[in-house]
């Protein structure tokens, strides 16, 4: 499975969009990317995912450039309560292995 | 529906005793996996069920068993708990043949060793 890099971490101001990038160079033709968050000591949740087009949830806009090493997550509004570690993971269509990295610690300060 | 669900939330061992995590999931969900967190760490696959009857190692398998028992559960034992597996561990389940990466966590195990 592709391995991805993210930035340790990241602030953002309220009421602001947050852009939490990731870097998936390796990633094949069949695997997906994936994002999740988790709020302090709970079990992670998953907010999006998308192969090569943009996806646009109630949560999230994912953006994966046209060669697809490299993506965005968006969250158009940040609030206090989008504080958590993101994380981004490549997943093989066929399932296996999910590898998650050291994700982005995001920080929303009022 | 409880989703994925974790027993016991809390446990301390001694060092060398055996327990058994149990994790069940009500979602009809064909892989199922063990993941473990240490403070300030990101997750890190121990084992994981692609379907009934198989189990894989991940990342930091040594020191851990698996049985996937049926469909709906899919327990992690240690034998012999060492302080290093001191950690919060995440039990988590995917419908495994379509969105295979959208998982459902459970709500965590916390283990202490002395």
């Amino acid at each position: 499975d592709a391995k991805t890099t993210q930035p340790p971490s990241m602030d953002c101001a309220e009421g602001r969009a947050a852009n939490l990038p990731c870097n998936h160079s390796t990633i094949s033709g069949n695997e997906y990317v994936y994002w999740y968050r988790q709020i302090h000591s709970q079990g992670p949740q998953y907010i999006i995912h998308g192969l090569k087009n943009n996806e646009t949830n109630e949560m999230a806009s994912l953006i994966i450039t046209e060669d697809r090493k490299s993506s965005t997550l968006i969250l158009p509004h940040a609030t206090l309560r989008d504080t958590a570690v993101y994380y981004c993971i490549v997943v093989h269509n066929q399932g296996g292995k999910l590898i998650f990295g050291q994700g982005t610690e995001l920080s929303v300060k009022p | 529906n409880a989703g994925v669900t974790q027993t016991p939330k809390f446990q301390v061992l001694k060092t060398g005793q055996s327990m058994t995590l149990q994790c069940a999931q009500d979602m009809n969900h064909n892989s199922m996996y063990w993941y473990r967190q240490d403070p300030g760490m990101g997750l890190r696959l121990i084992y994981y069920s692609a379907s009934e009857g198989t189990t894989d190692k991940g990342e930091v398998p040594n020191g851990y068993n698996v049985s996937r028992l049926n469909k709906r559960e899919f327990s992690l034992r240690l034998e012999s708990a060492a302080p290093s597996q001191t950690s919060v561990y995440f039990c988590a389940s995917s419908e495994g043949t379509s969105n295979t990466g959208e998982l459902f966590f459970g709500e965590g195990s916390r283990l202490t060793v002395l």
